[in-house]
């Protein structure tokens, strides 16, 4: 079955600073890979997305990009600032009817002012 | 306003002492799941609905089970709960659009310790 890697499990950057997570997948079949973020008490919510017919998506700060012959993509969070701080999940899916969505272990994004 | 509403938020109990932990949603998903998260495995998925009636098995069922007997309710039960089970527990939904994935709504978690 798949299994999707991320790195780092904590990541600690200054306020203003790029921070990028990183994951990778096991099965080629897969197409869907979003991005959640958690916050203190609270459960995932859905930042970002992208299908495996594109390659780079952007949604004001945050970035995704995928390489699918590598199998990997990544979190790209630009001018960090305090509220950034949080888990962030990768995920990854194939479009089967089925749809199961495999995380990542998460990654603990401190933001420092 | 759209929501996933799980309940009860922190429970502590005892082994042995049978429990359910509820999940209802307003957004008409024919998909409900349950996961449990803990440090270091990221989210582990338990059980999975596609729609009334319909469950399945996800990559850690031993000692739980559920029921869809309604859409928008997906109750988990822990018939014998054990200290194994203490974890963060999170239910979510999505839309089955055919063909397209379409993004989950997670609830906000219910916290459980099994002394």
């Amino acid at each position: 079955g798949e299994n999707v890697e991320q790195h780092p499990s904590t990541l600690s950057v200054q306020e203003g600073d790029s921070a990028v997570i990183k994951c990778t997948y096991s099965d080629s079949a897969s197409n869907y890979f979003p991005w959640y973020k958690q916050e203190l008490g609270k459960g995932p919510q859905l930042i970002i997305d992208i299908r495996s017919n594109v390659g780079e998506k952007k949604d004001q700060r945050i970035a995704v990009t995928l390489n699918k012959t590598a199998k990997h993509f990544s979190l790209h969070i630009t001018e960090t600032q305090p509220e950034d701080s949080a888990v962030y999940f990768c995920a990854a899916s194939k479009n089967t009817g089925f749809q199961k969505l495999v995380f990542g272990t998460g990654t603990r994004l401190l933001v420092s002012p | 306003e759209a929501q996933v509403t799980q309940n009860p938020r922190y429970l502590i109990t005892v082994t042995g002492k049978k429990l359910t932990v509820t999940c209802s949603q307003n957004m008409n998903h024919e998909y409900m799941s349950w996961y449990r998260q803990d440090p270091g495995l990221g989210l582990r998925q338990i059980y999975y609905s596609m729609n009334v009636e319909v469950t399945d098995k996800g990559d850690v069922p031993e000692g739980y089970k559920v029921s869809r007997k309604e859409k928008r309710n997906f109750p988990l039960i822990l018939e014998s709960p054990s200290p194994n089970q203490t974890s963060l527990y999170f239910c979510a939904s999505r839309s089955q659009w055919q063909g397209l994935d379409q993004p989950q709504h997670f609830g906000d978690g219910t916290r459980l310790s099994i002394l």
